[in-house]
């Protein structure tokens, strides 16, 4: 079974753009969270998404959003980019909420200049 | 509030010495999850190992093996004979049931370096 794919994997913007970063969860997994990489804050919860439905939010500013469609695919999107928003990006997928494992994307890594 | 503490932030050994790597977590829910995550220099977090907290039984799967106490709110994590291929960074991680487990609370990591 083919596991978490992230697109693009790299990615170069500038301050003031916005991105958006793409997540194919495993098949039959109906759960994608986000999460950012950081050498200082090490990794952070950004938001997780169930049947097209945030379901639960990590503390980032309304800049960071994301959605999840009926094929359980999901998108990240990050407006007004700053310096500080150089990170790798993670997604992991899961079968279902409660005590499924969240399996990991190889992430997007985003350098904004 | 939950926490999870990591406090080696690196470990150099030579091979086939045995290390653990130390966890120690903090939450009020009842209900919660521990995990144990490895992310070598790609970049992709490969999961280890999940424990429920209403099962402290230790497991043991191969040369990894890792050991639950609530009493002291720690999950290590020993590898026994290491190997060059061990080396990466190794998270530690709590979700709780109030959360449906959905979101993972990270350790800052332990950075583990197997010198041949």
């Amino acid at each position: 079974k083919a596991g978490v794919t992230q697109t693009p994997r790299y990615l170069i913007k500038t301050r003031g753009q916005q991105v958006t970063l793409s997540c194919s969860p495993i098949s039959g997994h109906r759960s994608v969270s986000w999460y950012q990489q950081t050498p200082g804050q090490g990794l952070q919860f950004l938001f997780e998404y169930f049947s097209e439905t945030q379901r639960n939010k990590g503390n980032f500013p309304g800049r960071f959003s994301g959605r999840q469609f009926s094929n359980s695919r999901s998108e990240m999107n990050v407006s007004t980019l700053e310096l500080g928003d150089s990170a790798l990006y993670l997604c992991a997928s899961r079968r279902r909420e409660g005590t499924d494992t969240q399996y990991f994307g190889p992430g997007t890594r985003l350098t904004v200049l | 509030a939950q926490k999870v503490t990591q406090a080696q932030t690196e470990i150099s050994v030579v091979e086939k010495e045995d290390v653990t790597l130390d966890c120690v977590y903090e939450t009020r829910d009842t209900t919660y999850y521990l995990f144990w995550y490895k992310q070598p220099p790609s970049g992709e977090l490969v999961f280890l190992i999940r424990r429920n907290s209403f099962d402290e039984q230790n497991e043991i799967s191969g040369r990894y093996s890792w050991n639950f106490q609530k009493s002291t709110s720690s999950f290590n994590f020993t590898i026994t004979a290491s190997q060059v291929v061990d080396s990466a960074v190794y998270f530690c991680a709590l979700s709780e049931a109030r959360n449906q487990g959905g979101k993972l609370i990270f350790g800052q990591g332990t950075e583990l370096s197997v010198k041949p």
